[in-house]
């Protein structure tokens, strides 16, 4: 089946500071989600991008399907930024996903 | 809406009993997950529904367990009977199909089992 790698595996950051988060996938795919899971375990959808780029607020993610990767950007980090964020893809243009390992992000005030 | 409701919220049970985690979708949803997540493995899907139907059962682990939804507005993961490998959080999200594939996640049940 698909591989899904996410880079770094732990981050730590001062308040303010910016971040980018990687998810690598090991074939070509239709979708692809990113997901924070905040400290008390809730989980929430950040964006859908198959490809391309999106914005919201001081979150954007830039997905390059030829290349099989996306980024996550996280800009003027806050403490409430903490948790980890996992990466979802799924190929055959259903719902069946498969979440990268995460990456933990603890952003210090 | 109140969201996704998962109950119950936490579970402790003995190797061997049935264990049933119950999940309500938002109202209007018409796709349902059920998602495991352990330390080991991540987070897993098991499987989906499509208006009450289910599409993709292949993250089910085993014969042990068995999801129904009866209605769009409830549904069911069983375990039967329960081992200590199936500890975990298990997750329940729905989703509209018209909503750009934003999935809305229950709070989660934690299942532990002695």
């Amino acid at each position: 089946g698909i591989q899904v790698e996410q880079s770094p595996p732990d981050l730590i950051l001062q308040e303010g500071a910016n971040s980018t988060l990687r998810c690598n996938f090991s074939d070509s795919v239709n979708n692809l989600q990113w997901f924070h899971q905040n400290p008390w375990g809730q989980l929430i959808n950040l964006f859908y991008i198959p490809s391309g780029t999106k914005q919201n607020g001081r979150l954007s993610a830039t997905t390059v399907a030829t290349e099989r990767y996306s980024l996550l950007y996280i800009s003027s980090s806050q403490t409430t930024d903490s948790g980890v964020y996992f990466c979802a893809v799924e190929r055959d243009y259903g719902q069946n996903f498969v979440f990268g390992p995460g990456t933990r992000l603890s952003v210090l005030p | 809406d109140a969201g996704v409701i998962q109950s119950p919220r936490h579970e402790v049970t003995e190797m061997g009993q049935e264990v049933t985690l119950r999940c309500k979708p938002i109202s209007g949803h018409d796709y349902l997950f059920w998602y495991r997540q352990t330390m080991m493995r991540g987070l897993e899907l098991l499987i989906y529904f499509n208006n009450n139907v289910p599409i993709d059962d292949s993250g089910m682990p085993e014969d042990r367990f068995s999801a129904k939804m009866p209605n769009a507005s409830f549904s069911t993961l069983k375990i039967q009977p329960s081992e200590p490998r199936d500890s975990a959080v298990y997750f329940c999200a729905s989703m509209h199909s018209t909503s750009s594939y934003e999935q809305y996640f229950g709070p989660g049940t934690r299942l532990t089992v002695t």
